[in-house]
């Protein structure tokens, strides 16, 4: 059974200050990673998609990289601004298409 | 195509009523998807899916629920009975799949559920 990981949990960070956020999944049969933003009462926001084949996907100041061997993939946040401020959660598409989610972390960039 | 579209936003329901939702996938969006969210939590998986076809129901998923997708278009969620744990944040999305291959998956706002 597939299972995702996002360490840390929560995470605040003064603005300007780059940033990594953490996500492992324990079955690297995947087909993709996504990664995505979620602020209060909101519904999800698609960041980035990398497939299995890809090892980086970059946008903006955003960059996410995917290390399927091991189970992991890091979001790379440079710059930090309160607007970022928000919950970012990942996901993977296993064989049956599904995405199966972490808890998320919160992150708060204080101005 | 303005994205994913789910109604109503807000639907707040005495406990023993029943209640549907519905949403509007991508219109070239093959699968679609609906997950459960409690506050704090990821999203969790409830059922998909392909065209009209439902393929998979969450064993978690108790038999008061129900979806439909008519035709490949629109879907429904119904809950039946509904019991104040069903509280929750209901999203639906939508993707397209062919080959193997999936493209990105695409969320509408959700439906904010309260039981009373």
């Amino acid at each position: 059974k597939q299972e995702v990981t996002q360490i840390p949990a929560a995470l605040s960070v003064p603005e300007g200050e780059n940033l990594v956020l953490n996500c492992s999944f324990t079955d690297s049969a995947i087909y993709n990673l996504q990664w995505f933003r979620q602020d209060p009462g909101k519904g999800l926001t698609s960041l980035l998609l990398i497939q299995s084949s890809q090892r980086e996907q970059t946008s903006g100041r955003l960059n996410a990289s995917l290390d399927k061997s091991s189970g992991r993939s890091t979001l790379y946040i440079a710059a930090s601004q309160p607007g970022d401020s928000a919950t970012y959660l990942c996901a993977v598409r296993g064989n049956t298409g599904k995405l199966i989610f972490g808890q998320g972390t919160t992150l708060q960039v204080k101005p | 195509d303005t994205g994913v579209s789910q109604n109503p936003r807000h639907k707040i329901t005495k406990r023993g009523q029943n209640v549907t939702f519905r949403c509007d996938p991508i219109s070239e969006h093959n699968r679609l998807y609906w997950y459960r969210q409690t506050l704090g939590q990821g999203p969790e998986f409830l059922t998909y899916f392909q065209n009209e076809a439902q393929l998979e129901k969450s064993r978690l998923l108790s038999d008061r629920f129900s979806a439909e997708r008519p035709k490949g278009s629109f879907s429904t969620l119904e809950i039946q009975r509904t019991e104040q744990g069903d509280s929750a944040m209901y999203l639906c999305a939508s993707t397209l799949s062919g080959g193997g291959e999936y493209t990105e998956a695409f969320f509408g706002q959700g439906t904010r559920l309260t039981v009373v």
